[in-house]
């Protein structure tokens, strides 16, 4: 079935660092992917999307792109902030199902 | 615009008594959620509603029901709890005339069982 794989964490980052969180999935069909970030104690918000292979989902900074030759939606942002602190979930729309399935989560901590 | 509501923030219950959790989105979306999440696990779907009218089980749905009372409101309801379903509660909703999935969460419903 349809999957989605994180890379573990915590991730822990100095202000103004490179930001990558891997993730890749496993799907039949075209999905459309996401990244979501959970604030601290606060619902899911989406973050950004794609939902063609080679686009490019942008927001606040942050950016993926969806490679369908490598199955990844790697997230990045190029400075990060003591506010980007949260968990970022990658998810995938299925087309099999018709639902979102989300990776188990990220944890970033960025250290002023 | 208020979005997706949730009600209550917090809740203790004692083992073996049941409780409602509401829900209520202001989008006019034909889909909505229920989801759990629990440390290293991600968000697992408890139960879905299509359309008002019908409901779906998702990959957890053992212990829980719900009800799709209107377009608006989907409620899940525990009947008798367990210390296994403390969990964070979240409800979503979303349009899915387009096919892109892209739901929008409420604030959560933080729930423990002892």
């Amino acid at each position: 079935g349809d999957s989605v794989t994180q890379m573990e964490g915590p991730v822990t980052l100095s202000e103004e660092a490179f930001l990558t969180i891997n993730c890749t999935y496993t799907a039949t069909g075209y999905p459309s992917l996401f990244w979501y970030v959970q604030y601290p104690g606060e619902g899911l918000q989406l973050l950004l999307k794609a939902t063609k292979a080679d686009d490019k989902g942008s927001n606040k900074g942050f950016e993926a792109t969806y490679r369908k030759e490598t199955t990844s939606f790697h997230l990045e942002k190029g400075s990060v902030q003591v506010s980007d602190s949260a968990v970022y979930f990658c998810a995938l729309g299925s087309s099999n199902t018709g639902k979102l399935i989300f990776g188990q989560g990220t944890t970033l901590q960025v250290k002023p | 615009n208020a979005g997706v509501t949730q009600t209550p923030k917090f809740q203790v219950l004692k083992t073996g008594q049941s409780m409602t959790l509401q829900c209520a989105q202001d989008m006019n979306h034909n889909s909505m959620y229920w989801y759990r999440q629990d440390p290293g696990m991600g968000l697992r779907l408890i139960y879905y509603s299509a359309s008002e009218g019908t409901t779906d089980k998702g990959e957890v749905p053992n212990g829980y029901n719900v009800s799709r009372l209107n377009k608006r409101e989907f409620s899940l309801r525990l009947e008798s709890a367990a210390p296994s379903q403390t969990s964070v509660y979240f409800c979503a909703s979303s349009n899915d005339a387009g096919r892109t999935y892209e739901q929008y969460f409420g604030p959560g419903t933080r729930l423990t069982v002892t």
